[in-house]
């Protein structure tokens, strides 16, 4: 079992810059692809891209141009950052490990963008 | 296509069968991975690629595909069974994820 959790600010403001990062077991890092998955409240789920252990990333088209997702091998992190949030971002936002599937999930974090 | 089509919501009596399906082009060349999501809860996946079930996974839950529908099968469906069921699979060309809309299963 592998055991993630999210961290970061839980309320950002229109137009600003979400940054979440999520830390992973010690020595795991170059076991798994890590992705990020967001569910607004009451809503599906939303891939919204992953990076590798080397450093590829792949992007859902419809967040490509405002995501970016990263990996520091040397703080067992990966990190979520979505540039000019709106309403439309608010959800709750999940790390997740992937061996085959997205097999683990962190508990998720509950990020609100709002004035 | 890079859709994945759900029915938003299924009903079943307690104890008996019930499918859920999930419609897209990708599936004619990938398989699905079905995720439960209870409420207040993490998803997990319950069934992935031709019919297989990780660990902790009852038999009851059993998977299928043919053409471009993928199926979902609880055999006897219980009280713990009512939850929010996700399909995923990849797009058309291999390179992005994508999740059906969802269905809410109730068990009657």
């Amino acid at each position: 079992q592998v055991q993630l959790q999210e961290s970061g600010p839980g309320l950002v403001k229109p137009s600003e810059t979400l940054s979440l990062t999520c830390n992973v077991p010690n020595g795991s890092i170059s076991s798994y692809f890590w992705s990020w998955i967001r569910q607004p409240p009451g809503k599906g789920l939303e891939w919204i891209g992953f990076v590798f252990y080397r450093g590829a990333t792949t992007y859902n088209p419809s967040l490509k141009s405002r995501v970016t997702i990263s990996l520091d091998a040397s703080k067992n992190q990966f990190s979520l950052r979505l540039s000019f949030v709106t309403a439309a971002d608010t959800a709750v936002y999940y790390c997740v490990a992937s061996e085959r599937e997205f097999d683990y999930w962190g508990q998720g974090t509950l990020v609100t963008v709002s004035s | 296509s890079a859709e994945l089509t759900q029915d938003p919501a299924v009903s079943v009596a307690l104890g008996q069968t019930v499918r859920i399906t999930c419609r897209g082009d990708s599936l004619r060349n990938y398989f699905a991975t079905w995720y439960q999501q209870r409420p207040g809860q993490t998803p997990v996946v319950v069934m992935y690629g031709q019919n297989y079930r990780p660990s902790g996974i009852p038999d009851r839950f059993s998977g299928s595909s043919s053409g471009n529908t993928a199926s979902l099968t609880i055999t006897g469906a219980q009280a713990e069974d009512e939850a929010d069921y996700y399909c995923n699979s990849r797009d058309s060309n291999g390179n992005l994820w994508v999740f059906g809309g969802g269905t809410k299963l109730t068990v009657l």
